[in-house]
């Protein structure tokens, strides 16, 4: 079974709308973190914020947003005010508290493309 | 520097042959992660080092895949009679630590990756 499933191939937005790209995961660790990534055109991976499992709150950094529903099991980034610049490939990612061989390395999702149209 | 850094950038190779992808982690970060990543897809664990020790390989596709670090710094992939499904970009990331005792929002931090064409 998928662990971070993304369902958003694709998505498109206008310039200065907002947008929510989709994460859902998969895991029975009451503790474990989530992540999400930015990688535009040029192929660097771009660390964008994180959520912890026992975050009493939505994380926010700038512009995104992360809202987090444990209970669904979804980390779906908001971003607002999009502009032309986040034109680029989102990843989600979760790190699992399992014990020490598995700590540390993150899981990806397949990715979403976010296109912004001016 | 600053960042992660990755050699060679680019990389063509004929099938059969033996190619080494290198990463230099960001000074003091003790774990170094590898990903793969195909054109358009998600990144795939290869493997993760915390210092000198390779606490989870479980990625390494096959035996042809293998990965050291020394000194608790410079990391070297090898892929030994590389096939065409091995083309892809590999990327190279570290971070504070892993492990035990390790903060849970410890971000990865990526080099560019280096482009493996098997031809």
């Amino acid at each position: 079974a998928q662990k971070i499933t993304q369902t958003q191939p694709g998505m498109f937005v206008q310039e200065k709308e907002a947008v929510t790209l989709d994460c859902t995961y998969d895991t029975s660790d009451p503790s474990y973190g989530l992540f999400w990534y930015k990688q535009p055109s040029s192929g660097e991976m771009i660390f964008l914020i994180y959520q912890g499992s026992y975050d009493q709150q939505n994380a926010t950094e700038g512009r995104y947003s992360l809202n987090f529903q444990k209970a669904r099991k979804s980390a779906n980034l908001v971003i607002s005010a999009s502009q032309l610049g986040d034109s680029a490939m989102y990843f989600c990612a979760m790190r699992e508290m399992t014990g020490g061989t598995s700590y540390g390395k993150l899981t990806f999702g397949q990715g979403t493309i976010l296109t912004v149209h001016p | 520097g600053a960042g992660v850094s990755q050699s060679p950038s680019n990389k063509v190779t004929e099938k059969g042959k033996d190619v080494e992808l290198r990463c230099d982690p960001i000074s003091g970060h003790t774990a170094l992660y590898w990903y793969r990543q195909s054109l358009g897809q998600g990144l795939e664990f290869l493997i993760y080092f915390q210092g000198n020790s390779a606490p989870d390989k479980s990625g390494l596709p096959s035996d042809r895949f293998s990965a050291e670090r020394t000194g608790g710094s410079v990391s070297t992939l090898t892929i030994q009679r590389t096939q065409q499904e091995d083309s892809a970009v590999y990327l190279c990331a570290s971070s504070f630590k892993a492990g035990q005792g390790a903060p849970l929002n410890s971000p990865l931090h990526f080099g560019n990756g280096t482009r493996l064409t098997v031809t």
